[in-house]
């Protein structure tokens, strides 16, 4: 198995600017995680899906950041418009649920200027 | 307030060096405890998963112990590549959400 999948791997942009991180979870997971890991806050969840469906989205900082989950084997992450405090390292992680650990993707890098 | 905090921050050894890196918590309920490896620029890597005050889990130098308010992860005469932050998860009874502490940097020098 290919592991958890995200792209890309660095993303620089300028603030203001539309920003999608995208994951491939490990198929046959049903449950599919995104995270945000910085120096201050070290890892916070912000959303997760079980069955394509979101659940838990409190983490979520503001209305500038969407997720979806179209189908089992994709998600992304959009940042509208992206300010330089969103920069950061955002993991997507997948399980089968239960309990089962979580397996992260090696994460998208975010540079906002 | 659900809450995990680790300690020390950062932890340097000597080669063979033996050492624990600690993991406390305070939640509402405990549904299970995760230890994780994350080397630089990677994801975090699943090592370990505790349920309940007592167990322990190990592997090669590792060995993780759970009490009810507290994990250690033991390591014994580790090496160079034992180096790498140790990350410490709570996961919720209620819920199943997993909250994470801040890390354990841990530097392993020959």
């Amino acid at each position: 198995d290919a592991g958890v999948i995200q792209s890309p791997r660095h993303e620089v942009t300028e603030m203001g600017q539309e920003v999608t991180l995208r994951c491939k979870p490990i198929s046959g997971h049903d449950y599919l995680f995104w995270y945000r890991q910085t120096m201050m806050r070290g890892l916070e969840l912000l959303i997760y899906f079980n069955n394509n469906v979101p659940i838990d989205d409190s983490g979520m900082p503001e209305d500038r950041f969407s997720a979806k989950m179209p189908n089992a084997s994709f998600s992304t992450l959009k940042i509208q418009p992206s300010e330089p405090r969103d920069s950061a390292v955002y993991f997507c992680a997948s399980t089968a649920g239960g309990f089962s650990p979580l397996h992260f993707g090696n994460g998208t890098r975010l540079t906002v200027t | 307030e659900d809450q995990v905090t680790q300690s020390p921050e950062a932890l340097r050894l000597q080669e063979g060096e033996s050492s624990s890196l600690n993991c406390s918590y305070t939640v509402s309920g405990l549904r299970g405890l995760f230890w994780y490896r994350q080397d630089p620029g990677k994801g975090p890597e699943f090592l370990f998963t505790l349920y309940s005050a007592g167990e322990e889990k190990e592997k090669e130098r590792l060995k993780a112990t759970l009490t009810k308010k507290e994990s250690f992860l033991h390591i014994t005469a580790p090496k160079p590549e034992d180096s790498a932050t140790y990350l410490c998860a709570v996961q919720l009874k209620e819920g199943g959400k997993l909250i994470f502490g801040q890390g354990t940097e841990l530097s392993v020098k020959p």
